[in-house]
């Protein structure tokens, strides 16, 4: 596609609910990023693949968080059982190799309730 | 670990005149990029402009430069002529150049609210 575009755009989940949020890069990036983005903050690094493997996700905040990339191409993070703190903005981005430069989606607001 | 400050929260700056964004950032690395993104209500990241710690020379795009002092770990972004389109979250982020089979992720700072005057 012409940029990474995810889905939905916003998503209000009740406490406790599981929510996936998707990912689709740019057509033959092989680097994708997950950011969170709490409010009035800057987007904190949740974790990285290239191509289908997950190489790094230090950043994922709990085990209720959870990312996958099978095909290497569209990814989508899992949160489980969501609480009121993981209420964000979750943005995706991808590169076309490693240290290449990312271009980002637009994001997912989460809202949890 | 890298950490990135942005001191000013929010900064305005009248349309046609020059405004000066303010970013610090620490790391032990030698070899590292400098990043300043646009975030417009969007949400969208736009990278307006980068620049490689190697490089002496300061990077500019148009109406936007920067001042990258790397001794003070300094990193400013300057916008001239401002423009109403120009009004957007900016952030200050850091990456490092080589990580082996690292993530390259981005390290941003808290970002400053930019509003343009007319």
């Amino acid at each position: 596609g012409a940029g990474v575009s995810q889905s939905p755009r916003y998503k209000v989940a009740k406490r406790g609910q599981d929510v996936a949020l998707r990912c689709d890069p740019i057509s033959g990036h092989v680097s994708l990023f997950w950011y969170q983005q709490a409010l009035g903050q800057g987007p904190e690094f949740l974790t990285y693949f290239q191509n289908e493997a997950q190489l790094d996700k230090s950043g994922l905040p709990s085990d209720r968080f959870f990312a996958e990339r099978p095909e290497g191409s569209v990814s989508t993070l899992k949160i489980q059982r969501t609480q009121q703190e993981d209420s964000a903005v979750y943005l995706c981005a991808s590169s076309y190799a490693q240290g290449t430069e990312a271009f980002f989606g637009q994001g997912t607001r989460l809202t949890v309730v | 670990a890298q950490t990135v400050t942005q001191s000013q929260p929010e900064m305005s700056v009248q349309e046609a005149e020059t405004v000066t964004l303010s970013c610090t950032y620490d790391t032990s690395e030698s070899d590292y990029y400098l990043f300043w993104y646009k975030q417009p209500p969007s949400r969208q990241m736009i990278l307006v402009i980068r620049q490689e710690a190697y490089k002496q020379q300061n990077a500019t795009e148009n109406r936007f430069s920067v001042n990258f002092q790397k001794a003070a770990k300094s990193f400013s972004l300057k916008i001239s002529d401002s423009q109403l389109g120009d009004a957007a979250m900016y952030f200050c982020a850091y990456r490092i150049a080589y990580s082996g089979a690292g993530s390259y992720q981005l390290t941003f700072g808290k970002g400053t609210k930019l509003s343009v005057i007319p």
